[in-house]
C-alpha cells in the first residue's frame, strides 16, 4: 500500500540554523501539506500546496517558512532561522483531492537546542 | 472559522467495552467532512474513519463508527469492543470543501483500554 514517507525521522539543531525537512507524497495526490504537533498539544496546519504554489497557509507560517516541490516527487518544508518554539513533531500529509482523507507521514521530530 | 471540540481529555475503558469519544465542531460552510485520527504512542497519525456532511447513513470501519447528529454538529466516534492496542491518543478533524481543505483538529482524547 502507498505511503508518504518523511525524512529524518528525528532532526536536533542549535537555534538560529537552518533545517529542511523533506517528504515524499503518494505519487498520484495533488494536495500536499505540513502540519506540526507540540508535545502534548494538538495538531496545526501550516501550509497547503497545490498545483506548485501555496493555496493557504497558517499565522505560524511565517517568513522563516518556506515549502518547495522541486522534483515532482519531494515536497520540502524549510525554517530558516530556527527557535526554541519550533521544537515539535512536523507531519507532511497528501490527498487525491479535496474530498478524501489525508494520508499523514510518519512525522520528524525537531528539536531545536 | 472552523472549530472542533473534544471535551474529554481522558477516557479509561476496561477491555472489551464499547467506548464512546465526543466531538463537537462549528463551521458556517455547508459542505464539510468530518474525521477520526488515532495517534498510538509511536507518533503516527492513523486514519480511522470518515463522514461527510451530506451523507444520511452514518459512517462504519469495522469496529468503528461515527454518531453523527448533524443538527447538534456533532459527531462521536464509537469503538465498539474495544481492545488494548485501542489505547492511544484520538483526534477529531474537520476538513471544509473549499480553498484549501486544510484538516483542523481538536484537541485529542487519550483513550486507555484497561485489561
Amino acid at each position: 500500500e502507498p505511503e508518504v514517507t518523511q525524512t529524518p525521522s528525528h532532526q536536533v539543531t542549535q537555534m538560529g540554523q537552518e533545517v529542511i525537512l523533506r517528504c515524499v507524497p503518494i505519487s498520484n495526490h495533488l494536495y500536499f501539506y505540513w502540519y506540526r504537533q507540540i508535545l502534548g498539544q494538538k495538531v496545526e496546519f501550516l501550509v497547503s500546496f497545490y498545483n506548485n504554489e501555496i493555496s493557504e497557509k497558517s499565522e505560524i507560517f511565517d517568513d522563516q517558512f518556506s515549502v518547495e516541490r522541486p522534483d515532482g516527487s519531494n515536497f520540502t518544508l524549510k525554517i530558516r532561522s530556527t527557535k526554541l518554539e519550533d521544537s515539535a513533531m512536523y507531519f507532511c500529509a497528501s490527498s487525491p483531492d479535496a474530498f478524501y482523507e489525508q494520508y499523514f507521514g510518519p512525522g520528524t521530530r525537531l528539536t531545536v537546542t | 472559522a472552523q472549530k472542533i471540540t473534544q471535551t474529554q481529555p481522558g477516557m479509561f475503558v476496561q477491555e472489551k467495552e464499547a467506548v464512546t469519544l465526543d466531538c463537537t465542531y462549528d463551521t458556517s460552510d455547508p459542505s464539510y467532512g468530518l474525521f477520526w485520527y488515532k495517534q498510538p504512542s509511536s507518533g503516527e497519525m492513523i486514519f480511522l474513519i470518515y463522514q461527510g456532511s451530506y451523507d444520511q447513513q452514518n459512517a462504519t470501519e469495522g469496529r468503528y463508527s461515527l454518531n453523527f447528529q448533524k443538527a447538534r454538529k456533532s459527531a462521536n466516534l464509537v469503538i465498539s469492543a474495544s481492545q488494548l492496542g485501542d489505547s492511544a491518543m484520538y483526534f477529531c478533524a474537520m476538513r471544509v470543501i473549499q480553498g484549501a481543505q486544510k484538516l483542523v483538529f481538536g484537541q485529542g482524547t487519550r483513550l486507555t483500554i484497561n485489561p
